[in-house]
């Protein structure tokens, strides 16, 4: 079965300082990855995937994430913190061969907090 | 329209009524989920819709009935539910042959 892992439940970092939470993979196969954010009281949004390709992925907001095939990992990094970037974030894995099968399983979350 | 929309955005009910949880997406997404979210943990799935057809339902207690009836909407009925089930509760939809999610609001459920 697919997983994720974040081994942070939170992670402190100084407005503009880089931040980096840390997601790793176990799979079977070609691992199709994610990463969300969660606002409070709100759902989740999209930020990043990695499908194939470039193992440097830009996303939403100014983050990215390096897949890393060796290290079986998928963190997020972000140059500069902002303190509006304080949320849950949440790693993915999609488990399922297509179409209606599709599922993703999400890793414990992470709760970033930036200091101003 | 590029949102997923979820009503009502919070609901209060006791153990013996009947409610039900809206969902409505006008992007043309066939994939559409129902997740339970506790706080502070990820969402668990619940339910998965595909062409309007259930196609995954993760063993959920018959207290909860979803319906698909058209290919914008998503309804989650609700009735006779514990305490327990107060959560989160979040609809995501997506195009079949891509691999992203797109979540709404959620409605924030009590049961009393």
């Amino acid at each position: 079965a697919q997983s994720v892992a974040q081994p942070e439940d939170q992670v402190n970092v100084a407005e503009g300082n880089p931040l980096t939470v840390k997601c790793t993979y176990s799979v079977s196969g070609n691992p199709y990855l994610f990463w969300y954010v969660q606002y409070p009281n709100r759902g989740l949004q999209f930020l990043l995937k990695y499908i194939t390709g470039d193992n440097l992925v830009k996303g939403s907001y100014g983050f990215e994430a390096e897949f890393n095939k060796s290290q079986t990992s998928f963190h997020l990094k972000k140059p500069s913190a902002l303190v509006s970037d304080s949320a849950l974030y949440f790693c993915a894995v999609r488990e399922g061969y297509g179409g209606a099968t599709n599922k993703l399983i999400f890793g414990t979350g992470t709760l970033l907090a930036v200091q101003p | 329209d590029t949102e997923v929309t979820q009503t009502p955005k919070h609901l209060v009910m006791g153990m013996t009524n009947k409610k039900s949880l809206k969902c409505e997406q006008h992007m043309g997404h066939r994939a559409m989920y129902w997740y339970k979210q506790k706080a502070k943990k990820p969402p668990e799935l619940m339910f998965v819709y595909s062409y309007e057809k259930l196609s995954i339902n993760e063993s959920v207690p018959s207290r909860f009935s979803p319906e698909c009836p058209n290919s914008s909407l998503l309804n989650l009925h609700l009735h006779a539910l514990q305490p327990e089930d107060s959560a989160l509760y979040l609809c995501a939809t997506a195009v079949l042959a891509a691999h992203e999610q797109f979540f709404g609001p959620g409605t924030r459920l009590t049961v009393l």
